[in-house]
């Protein structure tokens, strides 16, 4: 268990709908990083935020958005989904400013029927 | 910006085999550089990293990695193989661009045969 926390664990939904993805990172000083893991793209990088703030931008549709809250956990929102929007979705916190290894949570896996 | 590239897709080995993942990169300035190892079903591990001093660097579970620089290289080896193994491996780097954001290959996929 790295600490990180992502709800839900599996999502099943419908083209053209909506969804909130949720992650709590540790406690501290964290960065909170959102990954994509698909089968066509591999893992990539999606976005991440730092103190309630966006500090990095990365292949994130303009479909999605994320935002992350006062207690730190962060929501990653996705919007119009389609087909190819299913996949595995990661979070994983890092202290801010440091290079060291990124805690990955178990992640999300969303399926669009 | 970075990429990096990992060889083999899928790689099939029988239980104490040795393991040899490649992996290159491409970044043009410092780079921390990392394995990371998925079991099915799971979230991804740290298996070892790479920020500075001896190129040679040992992880969990017995593997290690060597970094050549002039080869913008950092393959993962392991001198024998258990079923327990079999799992995806990711090499990633990062390197400071206002984000530690990491840039992960397309994944290795370890099949070890009983």
């Amino acid at each position: 268990d790295s600490g990180v926390t992502q709800t839900p664990k599996h999502l099943i939904t419908a083209t053209g709908q909506r969804v909130t993805l949720r992650c709590s990172p540790r406690s501290g000083d964290l960065s909170v990083y959102w990954y994509q893991q698909s089968l066509d793209q591999g893992l990539q990088f999606l976005i991440q935020y730092y103190n309630g703030e966006e500090r990095a931008k990365g292949n994130i549709l303009e479909r999605f958005s994320a935002q992350q809250f006062p207690d730190l956990h962060s929501e990653l929102n996705l919007s119009s989904l389609e087909l190819g929007d299913s996949a595995l979705y990661f979070c994983a916190d890092l202290r801010h400013d440091s290079n060291q290894p990124q805690h990955f949570g178990d992640g999300t896996r969303l399926s669009i029927l | 910006a970075q990429s990096v590239s990992q060889h083999n897709h899928h790689v099939i080995l029988s239980e104490a085999a040795s393991l040899e993942l490649g992996c290159n990169y491409s970044y043009g300035g410092t780079v921390n550089l990392f394995w990371y190892v998925q079991y099915p079903g799971q979230h991804l591990q740290l298996l070892l990293k790479y920020f500075s001093g001896d190129p040679l660097v040992k992880g969990i579970k017995g593997f290690e990695a060597e970094f050549i620089k002039s080869k913008f290289s950092f393959n993962l080896r392991k001198p024998s193989v258990q079923w327990s193994d079999t799992a995806e491996y990711f090499c990633a780097v990062n390197g400071y661009a206002g984000s530690y954001q990491l840039t992960f290959g397309k994944g290795t996929k370890l099949s070890v045969i009983p």
